[in-house]
């Protein structure tokens, strides 16, 4: 059972320009949350997706970021017009349908995206 | 609001020696707790985690940790630390009841072994 996959795992864009960050969940989960690392930071919460619907956005940026999780594929976060402070490793959780317990989420590798 | 706190920015410990980790929550009920590990330039790896019962939790790595409700703290400990533990330590927490919810973390300790 493959893990989080995330692509890329570098990526270089210039102020302006548009970031995609892919996320493919482990097989057989269905949730998915979006993370930000700043340099010397823990990680911060951005978003929680299921499939097609978004549950929890209280972290994202209220502009230029957005993120989906469509029905067939991986998830996408996107960043428009980029400035140098979104410079950060996102990182990709995943985790399971909830049986009632707190199920562990997984972490992808990340992307390390670095504006110019 | 809930918060994590984790005093130790970095810690130096000597090949061999002991470790304990602080990490500190700020909520009104029992939290689920992780303590995660993430290596430079890597993703993050669980250790271990708490949802209930014994407040003593075993994880991987030779890594425990113990919940003490009344402290409030979750901190994580190794009787005798290999110099491949060198990484970045980050206790995370859950504040939800319900089944999937993010995560708050803690800033991080950044642990340095020398021999």
């Amino acid at each position: 059972n493959a893990g989080v996959m995330q692509n890329p795992r570098h990526l270089v864009r210039r102020r302006g320009q548009e970031a995609r960050l892919r996320c493919s969940p482990m097989k057989g989960h269905s949730h998915v949350y979006w993370y930000r690392q700043l340099p010397e930071e823990g990680l911060k919460f951005m978003v929680y997706l299921q499939k097609e619907n978004i549950i929890d956005e209280s972290g994202m940026p209220k502009e230029r970021f957005s993120a989906e999780f469509p029905k067939e594929g991986p998830s996408i976060l996107r960043i428009q017009q980029v400035v140098r402070g979104d410079s950060a490793a996102y990182f990709c959780a995943s985790s399971p349908l909830s049986s009632g317990s707190l199920n562990e989420q997984f972490f992808g590798p990340g992307t390390r995206l670095t504006v110019l | 609001a809930q918060s994590v706190t984790q005093p130790d920015i970095h810690i130096t410990v000597s090949e061999g020696a002991s470790l304990e980790l602080r990490c500190n929550y700020s909520y009104g009920a029992t939290p689920y707790l992780f303590w995660y590990v993430q290596s430079p330039g890597q993703g993050l790896q669980l250790l271990l985690k708490y949802f209930s019962g014994d407040t003593l939790v075993q994880g991987i790595k030779g890594f425990e940790a113990e919940f003490k409700r009344s402290q409030s703290s979750f901190n994580l400990r190794k009787p005798s630390v290999h110099w491949s533990d060198a990484a970045e330590y980050f206790c995370a927490v859950g504040f939800s009841f319900s089944g999937n919810t993010p995560l708050v973390f803690g800033k991080g300790t950044r642990l340095s072994v020398i021999a």
